[in-house]
């Protein structure tokens, strides 16, 4: 099993939709956690950190599940700028580690 | 501030050549990594360093070597290329280390092994 898993997708969604991803994490003892957005041939960059109360950034929502090990991030009123790979990231065994999932591709369309 | 550099952008390399990818920040750091990415594979840590002086191996470190000598850079070195170390390679870097805190990343470096 791997350490952190997503749904490769392509999530296809027209413009206004809600759209949600969910990620799964295989070590119970992870601490943080966090959703990168990374657009076509660029660098990853933070979209949100994932708090256990849930948090909320503008049309963005991540929730913390932890007695199941999972993550998701809900967006709300997709814009066509929302198109890109969406990274779940997860603290890993050892000391400075990030484990990071394969990514969720989403475009959203006219 | 210029953030995280890498260069090169671009690197095409015959298998056995050896290269240096360099990475440096100007964020006054302590954390730097370095991944690679690969299609359907996610980034994979090779290998990080928690301040100059520091370093130790990720999850593929195999086939790479790091050195950390000062705060700003941290370069890969790539001992004998094989086709199998075709990927785009990022470099990263953190205030603390990268559980707690936001990892800034660097533009990548596409690299080829013929």
């Amino acid at each position: 099993r791997k350490e952190v898993e997503q749904d490769p997708g392509p999530f296809n969604v027209p413009e206004g939709a809600t759209v949600a991803f969910n990620c799964t994490y295989s070590n119970s003892a992870s601490q943080s956690f966090f959703w990168y957005r990374q657009d076509c041939r660029k660098e990853p960059k933070l979209l949100m950190s994932v708090y256990s109360s849930g948090n909320e950034d503008g049309r963005f929502t991540a929730q913390l599940n932890r007695a199941s090990q999972y993550i998701s991030l809900l967006i709300r009123d997709s814009k066509l700028s929302d198109s890109a790979t969406y990274l779940c990231v997860v603290s890993g065994t050892s000391y400075g580690k990030l484990t990071f999932g394969q990514g969720t591709i989403l475009t959203v369309h006219p | 501030n210029a953030g995280v550099t890498q260069t090169p952008k671009f690197q095409v390399l015959k298998t056995g050549q050896s290269m240096t990818l360099q990475c440096a920040q100007d964020m006054n750091h302590e954390y730097m990594s370095w991944y690679r990415q690969d299609p359907g594979m996610g980034l994979r840590l090779i290998h990080y360093s928690v301040g100059a002086g520091i370093t130790d191996q990720g999850e593929v470190p195999n086939g790479y070597n790091v050195s950390r000598s000062t705060t700003e850079d941290f370069p890969l070195r790539l001992l004998s290329a094989a086709p199998s170390q075709t990927s785009v390679y990022f470099c990263a870097s953190s205030y603390v280390p990268g559980e707690t805190d936001t990892q800034y990343f660097g533009p990548g470096t596409r690299l080829t092994v013929l």
